[in-house]
């Protein structure tokens, strides 16, 4: 099957430690995101990744930080510069930055701050 | 202007109403347009792109207005599993400083159909 998995599920952080979060697709696709959904919040983007070994930063990136060694894997790491880490966090990815730039998602990944 | 505006709702309807809701987006130069539908504490999912011409699925229809700025959904015959959040979505465009095919989400529109 194809899709775009993400894990874990659920995390529990205490403050100040770094986690890293997983994200990966079979879809073949360039793009890949991350954003964090905040309640009764829209999506804000967190980094984005085009093509392999490339990344940039989306409008929220400060306390975060990825890597895109492999096309297949865009991993987030939270580390504890992030003031507010709380939060459900999504990956998702595309076909780039053509007009046909419909993102898919994982099923995301709910972090809590301990 | 927000980037991408949405009347947060709820919309509460009994099953087999039709609903419509809109959306209003800021830059001129959007090209891309989605509805996505997200459920509570779930992933969003694309539940139809939006063409200049307007496009139909079943019983959802969107339609695009350049001109003003305003994309709408429109719901026939609705089900009891339309209840869901309803994300309008639009693309950055060229006049962003970062990639115009980022997709900008709007907070969404809360949709309860009841029996």
């Amino acid at each position: 099957d194809g899709g775009i998995t993400q894990s874990p599920k659920y995390l529990f952080r205490k403050e100040g430690q770094n986690v890293t979060l997983s994200c990966e697709q079979n879809l073949n696709h360039d793009a890949m995101y991350w954003y964090r959904q905040d309640p009764g919040q829209g999506l804000r983007l967190i980094y984005y990744s085009q093509i392999v070994n490339d990344f940039q930063k989306g409008d929220i990136a400060e306390g975060y930080s990825v890597s895109r060694e492999k096309k297949e894997s865009f991993p987030l790491t939270v580390t504890s510069a992030q003031k507010n880490p709380t939060a459900f966090y999504l990956c998702a990815s595309g076909g780039g930055q053509g007009l046909q730039n419909e993102q898919f998602f994982g099923p995301g990944t709910r972090l809590t701050v301990l | 202007r927000k980037e991408v505006e949405q009347d947060p709702g709820p919309f509460n309807v009994p099953e087999g109403a039709t609903v419509a809701f809109n959306c209003t987006y800021s830059n001129s130069a959007s090209q891309s347009f989605f509805w996505y539908r997200q459920d509570c504490r779930k992933e969003p999912k694309l539940l139809m792109s939006v063409y200049s011409s307007g496009n139909e699925d079943g019983r959802f229809t969107a339609q695009l207005n350049r001109a003003s700025q305003y994309i709408s959904l429109l719901i026939r015959d609705s089900k009891l599993s339309d209840s869901a959040t309803y994300l309008c979505v639009v693309n950055r465009g060229v006049n962003y400083g970062g990639s115009q095919g980022n997709l900008i989400f709007g907070k969404g529109t809360k949709l309860s159909v009841k029996p």
